[in-house]
Parts: structure tokens; sequence; C-alpha cells
């Protein structure tokens, strides 16, 4: 089946204590890219990668780090993780950019940071 | 730039009755529009997508928008609401100046269904 997988789906940690979500596909795609969904605020854009060792900023990278070392893996890294950084995560991915295309999405990561 | 506004943040309506969610873009190039939909608990699914071809697009689960470009507007309908449409809705816009790798999505309207 072809999918988008995030691990952990829920976590609670504590401030400062570095972080990585996982996300992985099965589509071979090449861009893939991490939200965070906050209420009221809708899904803004962290980091997106056109293809491996490529990557860019969204609209609020500050905080986050990420890589693309493999065409299926774009882990999220929270280096040292705040209260502000609370909120529901999605890794998408889709095929080469054009505006036809269309994201998959993964189930969500809910990080609660005390 | 390009942006997204949903007009309503909450919509209620009756089962059977029909639903009508609004969307406002800003785009500086001709956009691509997107309604996503998302059921608690769950990641986002598309519903239905624009592209510069049909300006009336059909989607799943007997949804449609109209994209007006006079009006800049791409409104999501439904003739007759399901229970199993209670979920939140999003627009999204993409556009050729950021080379469609930048989604701009709305905060999103919820919609309730009574029975």
């Amino acid at each position: 089946e072809a999918q988008v997988t995030q691990n952990p789906r829920y976590l609670i940690t504590v401030t400062g204590k570095k972080l990585t979500v996982t996300c992985s596909q099965n589509m071979n795609h090449e861009y893939m890219s991490w939200y965070r969904q906050d209420p009221g605020l809708g899904l803004r854009q962290i980091y997106y990668s056109m293809n491996v060792e490529v990557t860019d900023k969204g609209d609020v990278p500050e905080g986050y780090k990420v890589s693309r070392k493999e065409k299926r893996n774009f882990p999220l890294i929270l280096e040292s993780p705040s209260p502000n950084q609370t909120s529901l995560y999605f890794c998408a991915s889709r095929p080469p950019s054009s505006g036809a295309n269309v994201l998959t999405f993964g189930a969500g990561s809910r990080l609660t940071v005390l | 730039a390009q942006s997204v506004t949903q007009l309503d943040s909450h919509v209620s309506v009756s089962e059977g009755t029909p639903v009508l969610l609004r969307c406002n873009y800003s785009s500086s190039y001709s956009p691509s529009l997107f309604w996503y939909v998302q059921h608690p608990n769950k990641g986002l699914q598309l519903l239905l997508k624009y592209t510069s071809a049909a300006t009336l697009v059909k989607g799943i689960n007997g949804f449609e928008a109209e994209f007006k470009k006079s009006e800049t507007s791409f409104h999501l309908t439904k003739p007759s609401a399901h229970m199993s449409d209670a979920a939140e809705y999003f627009c999204v816009v993409s556009s050729m100046n950021t080379g469609f790798q930048k989604l701009v999505f709305g905060t999103g309207t919820r919609l309730l269904v009574s029975p």
C-alpha cells in the first residue's frame, strides 16, 4: 500500500531533550515536506526537500532541522525542543513539482513539550 | 505572494441539506487550488484539485468546487450533507512562482453535521 509513515505518533518530552520524528514513504517520491498544525493557524510548512541532499526552509523553520540522505526518508529533528513546539506534525510527499501533483500525508505525530 | 482565506471557521448544517465552505485566494500567478479534508485523528486527504483545466471541479464523496477568477474564489459545495462529512476542510493554493514548492494552507473550516 502506498503510504507515508511517521513515528512516533504520540510523544511527550521535556524542554531541551533532543528528539527525531521519522518519516518514510514507499512511493519513490522526490518531494517531501514537513508541516505543523496548530489550532486556528492551519498547516504551516517547516521544511521541504525536492530530492536527496536538497532541502529548503518553509515558513516556520526555526528550531527544526531536517536531512534527506535517502529518497524514502525525511526525518525532522528538534535539537532542543521548547514548549512552543508542542503541535501536531505532518509529513507529506509527492512526485516532482507541478501544479497537478497531490500530496500524500502521513497520519500525523502529536508532540507535547513540557 | 500567495495566500488563502477561509471565510468561516465553523459551518453547521443538518444532514441532507447543502454544504458551502468558502475560500478566497490571492496569487500573482495562475494558481493551483486544492481542497483537503481531515477527519478526527487522521491525516489529510485530497478532495479535489483545480489546475487550469475545467473551472468546475468534481471531487470525491459528491463534493465539487468552482474556480472563479474574477472573484478569486474556490468555494466547496455538496448538494446534500452526510453525517460522515463532519470533518475539518482546508483550502490550499500553490503557484508557479514558487515552482509549486510552497503550498499555502487556509486556517481550516470545521464542518458540523447534525441529524
